[in-house]
Parts: C-alpha cells; structure tokens; sequence
C-alpha cells in the first residue's frame, strides 16, 4: 500500500510569493495533519481536517491556510512567504480518533530567498 | 498547552553500547506519548507509544520507553545500538480534546560510532 505522498519534494520561492503544497493521505484515513519543521527544531502544528472541516489550528498567521477535498487530498497554502517560512513541510495522515498513530509523508522542503 | 522538552540535543554512543535519550513532559490529565525516528531527507517514523495501561513500552528495532507518571518522564532505551540507529528522535505527546495536534520535543540526534 501508498504511503502519504506529498508534492512536491523540493520549492524554492522568493519573499512575497504564494507556495500551495500538496498531501494525499493513506486509502481510508479520512485525518489530516501539517506541520512544519524548522531546521534543527521539532514539527510545529499548524492544522488538522478531518471530513473537510478544519478540526485544529496551531498558532501560525493567517497566512497560512488549507483545505481537504472529497478525496481527502489536502492542500497547505502559504501567502506572502517571509525568509522565516524556509521549512520542511510535512503532513501526516492517520485514522478516526486521537489515539491513532499518525503516518506522515516525506515532506516537502520549501527554501524562500 | 502541552509542551515536550528533550533534555539532550546530541547523544553520541559506540556501537553496541547501551542508549537512553530523555524525554519529560507537562502534566496532563490524560496524555498519550509517542517516539519518532528520522532519518536524513525523510519523514518520521513512529518508533512506539503510550496509550494506557503497562508503563513500559516496547517498540520497534528494539527501542522501548518508560513512562513514569510522578517524574512525567517518557525515556526512550536501546540496550544495545547499531550503526543504523544514527538518526534524529523525536519524543511527542498529546492529549484527549486535542483534535489530534501533537507536541513534538526539540530532537536528539543519535549518532552511533563504529
């Protein structure tokens, strides 16, 4: 079976520009999560959907935002990147309730210049 | 809030040598513990976790953790490393309500030498 997939693998934008990333969470899990991971730091939380709804937000600007489809495919979109948002960007899929393990995807490596 | 902290950024260890990488974290009513793997340009790997029920943990690639509630501790043990294990560790947690957002410690990075 497909892990999570995430697209793409590597970004590379400038200040001020608009990145859209990409999850397809494993057949069945209908949760999905992102987070953000810093170099040298542990992920950060930013969202959570489940059934399409937002479900949880972390405390990130809202310049940041997501959205799940019917498939349960999800896209992290990002406005008006800062240098600060160089990242990897992972989004982890799981099933119904808390204490489900979540599986997460390889990520993807945003660089902003 | 939930908060994770991991007391060692850097843990280096000899090859078949015993390891212990330290995890504590805020109190909660009910929290659920997780250990995860990483290795370079991938994601995390779920190495074990704690739900409920019997304190002690074991999971995979021989890894086990404690979870000590009165030191609110979640240590993470390999009796004994291999060259593979080198690889960066995450210790997380999370509680019931909190729409599945776990807290994640700052990492340690394990490096095992030959």
């Amino acid at each position: 079976d497909a892990g999570v997939t995430q697209s793409p693998t590597h970004l590379i934008k400038t200040r001020g520009q608009q990145v859209t990333l990409r999850c397809s969470p494993i057949s069945g899990h209908k949760s999905v999560s992102w987070y953000q991971q810093v170099l040298g730091q542990g992920p950060q939380f930013i969202f959570q959907y489940y059934e399409k709804e937002e479900r949880g937000r972390g405390n990130f600007p809202d310049r940041f935002s997501a959205r799940q489809f019917p498939n349960y495919s999800s896209e992290l979109n990002v406005n008006a990147l800062l240098l600060g948002d160089s990242a990897l960007y992972l989004c982890a899929s799981s099933l119904v309730g808390v204490t489900n393990e979540q599986f997460f995807g390889p990520g993807t490596r945003l660089t902003v210049l | 809030a939930q908060s994770v902290t991991q007391l060692d950024s850097q843990v280096p260890v000899f090859e078949e040598a015993p390891v212990e990488l330290r995890c504590n974290y805020s109190s909660s009513v009910s929290v659920y513990l997780f250990w995860y793997v990483q290795y370079p340009n991938q994601g995390l790997q779920l190495l074990l976790k704690y739900l409920s029920g019997s304190t002690l943990v074991k999971g995979i690639n021989g890894f086990e953790a404690e979870f000590n509630k009165s030191q609110t501790s979640f240590h993470l043990r390999k009796p004994s490393v291999h060259i593979s294990d080198t690889a960066e560790y995450f210790c997380a947690a999370t509680s019931s309500g909190s729409a599945r957002q776990l807290t994640f410690g700052s990492g340690t990075q394990l490096t095992v030498l030959p």
